[in-house]
Formats: C-alpha cells, sequence, structure tokens
C-alpha cells in the first residue's frame, strides 16, 4: 500500500533563516505530488505541485521554492523566512483525477 | 470569485441530529468531487467521492448537483466523534489541481 512521510512534524524556526521540508512517497511510481500551506483557521492554499521529476508548477508567487529530485521525492524551501510563512505544511501525492492523500504535516512556527 | 465556497459554520447539533453542508464551485468544466474531513491540527482525510448519481456511505450521503453546481454531504444520526471541519474539494479541467474550500466547522454536542 501506499504510504507518505513527512518531517519534521513541528519545526521553530527565526526570521531570515532558511528552510527545509521534505516529502517522501512509497508504494507507487510516478505520482502527482503537492505543497499546501493552511494558515491557522484558513482553508488549504496550493502552493506547488509536481507531475513528474524535476516538473515544478508554481501557483503562488513567494519567497518559497520546491524541488523534485526523484521520482518520489518532493521538498520545499525556502532561502530566508518571513513572519509570513508561518503555518501547517501539508504533502500530498495523488494521480490526476483522482484524491489526494497527505502526510502528517509540519507545523512551522517563525519567531 | 473563489473556485469553491463554504459556509464556515459552525454548525451546532445534537447527537443523534441530521445535518447538511452545501458546497458550491465556479467553474461549470469541473470533473471530480470530494469531501474530506480534517480534525483540529491534523491533516484532512478523504472522507467520500462524489458521483453523479448520489452515493451513501453508512451514515454519510453526498449529493452532486450540475445544474446548480453545488455539492452536498448530508450526515444522519450525527456522532460526537463527527466534530470536524469538512472539506469539500472539486477537480477542474486540469485533473492535476485540486481546490479546496476552506471548510466548514461541525460541532456535535452531548
Amino acid at each position: 500500500s501506499q504510504t507518505i512521510h513527512q518531517w519534521p512534524a513541528t519545526l521553530v524556526q527565526p526570521v531570515g533563516s532558511p528552510l527545509s521540508l521534505e516529502c517522501t512517497v512509497e508504494g507507487t511510481s510516478n505520482p502527482n505530488l503537492y505543497w499546501y500551506r493552511q494558515a491557522a483557521g484558513r482553508g488549504l492554499q496550493l502552493l506547488f505541485y509536481s507531475v513528474g521529476i524535476g516538473q515544478i508548477s508554481s501557483e503562488v508567487p513567494q519567497n518559497l521554492s520546491a524541488s523534485r529530485p526523484q521520482d518520489r521525492q518532493f521538498i520545499l524551501s525556502s532561502k530566508k523566512l518571513l513572519l509570513s510563512d508561518s503555518g501547517f505544511y501539508l504533502c500530498a501525492w495523488g494521480d490526476a483525477n483522482q484524491p489526494q492523500h497527505f502526510g502528517d504535516g509540519t507545523r512551522l512556527s517563525i519567531l | 470569485r473563489k473556485e469553491v465556497e463554504q459556509d464556515p459554520g459552525p454548525f451546532n447539533v445534537p447527537e443523534g441530529a441530521t445535518v447538511a453542508f452545501n458546497c458550491t464551485y465556479s467553474n461549470s468544466a469541473s470533473q471530480s468531487f470530494f469531501w474530506y474531513r480534517q480534525d483540529c491540527r491534523k491533516e484532512p482525510k478523504l472522507l467520500m467521492s462524489v458521483y453523479s448519481s448520489g452515493n451513501e456511505d453508512g451514515r454519510f450521503t453526498a449529493q452532486l448537483n450540475r445544474a446548480s453546481q453545488y455539492i452536498s454531504l448530508l450526515i444522519r444520526d450525527s456522532k460526537l466523534s463527527d466534530s470536524a471541519t469538512y472539506l469539500c474539494v472539486v477537480i477542474g479541467h486540469n485533473f492535476n489541481k485540486f481546490y479546496f474550500g476552506s471548510g466548514t466547522k461541525l460541532n456535535v454536542k452531548p
């Protein structure tokens, strides 16, 4: 069966520091991969999605970037975090037109 | 205009009540529809897909109205454990992109 792993579960970072969140999927090949952010009490905002290695679609202009160095690995990065980057970051996988399945999420606090 | 809109609630209902949520979508070309459930500080989890003919899973019934561009979720005999936020999800003409509603919060009280 397919599983998705996302880490770390929580992260506290100072403003201006870099960020790297990693997500890996097991049990499937060539999945679509997604990064979402959810601010407290708000809905999910799609940040990036990828349909294959090296293919990244950016949905919202911001100081974040994503990379897909391997088929089942999706990384979310930032060179310099802002206070507004705080939130609940969720990685998901899915096939086109099929339900998405989420990792446990990373709760990021910027101080 | 947002792709998907939901009443944020909260809906406060007693145990055993029947409650219904609606969700409207703006793109008439939308292809697939789902309901997700999200518990506080947790990831969303798929509750059920929504089929054109309507579908039922135990106490949960989902329906699609393409003419009026909305989907609905009906929960019968509410349980305390049903308390959560329910997210409506729509896939548009780009099958790779999901559009999530901001969620409807349900509180089931004893």
